[in-house]
């Protein structure tokens, strides 16, 4: 079946501008989970949803960057007035609602800011 | 707080050598462990979890709780095993998953 899918696969935004990146998870797949990974990193975690509510957003670093999941399957990161420090890939992924059960990831959004 | 380290950003090992990517972790508790691998131009995709006690791929990892260590290996290397390794950890199971910084495997020819 369909994997994890996120659009779009390259952004090159310029400072100041503002962004979406998409996600569109595993049909059935009620957790959807957002990471950050910066050149020379490792996945940094952003924010988790379980259905339409961010059950832990801990990982956003400032108030510029915003998620939501209005029906509990797409969801959209938000970041406004970009930072050149913001670019990364940026990863989605999504998990049955099993307990437990493995974070499938979509191959990531390439965000480049100038 | 919890955390990751793999030591090494490179390890280079020659086809047919063993294999042993280095992974400790901090947490008082008794975290999930994971081994994730992205191989060029593909997506990150889930190796193996202690919790399974299997081997993939030829590779195992055992949780040593004592030295806080969870070491991939593999007796013999292949080139297709070129790629990026990361080790990571889950809290509790619903939890987001924290990775290392990732050491890249070399197998030379």
């Amino acid at each position: 079946g369909a994997g994890v899918s996120q659009t779009p696969s390259n952004k090159v935004t310029e400072k100041g501008k503002y962004v979406e990146l998409r996600c569109d998870p595993i049909s059935g797949h009620t957790a959807l989970y957002w990471y950050r990974q910066s050149l020379g990193q490792g996945p940094e975690f952003l924010i988790y949803f379980q259905g339409t509510g961010a059950a832990d957003d801990s990982g956003l670093p400032n108030d510029r960057f915003f998620a939501v999941r209005p029906e509990g399957s797409v969801s959209t990161l938000k970041i406004q007035r970009t930072e050149r420090g913001d670019s990364a890939v940026y990863l989605c992924a999504s998990r049955y609602s099993g307990t437990g059960g493995e974070q499938y990831f979509g191959p990531g959004t390439r965000l480049t800011v100038t | 707080a919890q955390r990751v380290t793999q030591p090494e950003k490179l390890l280079s090992v020659f086809k047919g050598a063993p294999v042993e990517l280095k992974c400790n972790y901090s947490y008082s508790g008794s975290p999930e462990l994971f081994w994730y691998v992205q191989y060029s131009r593909q997506r990150l995709q889930l190796l193996l979890r202690h919790i399974s006690r299997e081997s993939i791929k030829g590779f195992t990892a055992d949780l040593n709780k004592g030295e806080t260590s969870f070491h991939l290996k593999k007796p013999f290397a292949q080139e297709e095993d070129s790629a990026m390794y990361y080790c990571a950890l889950r809290v509790n199971r619903d939890d987001k998953i924290i990775f290392g910084k990732g050491t890249r495997l070399h197998i030379l020819p």
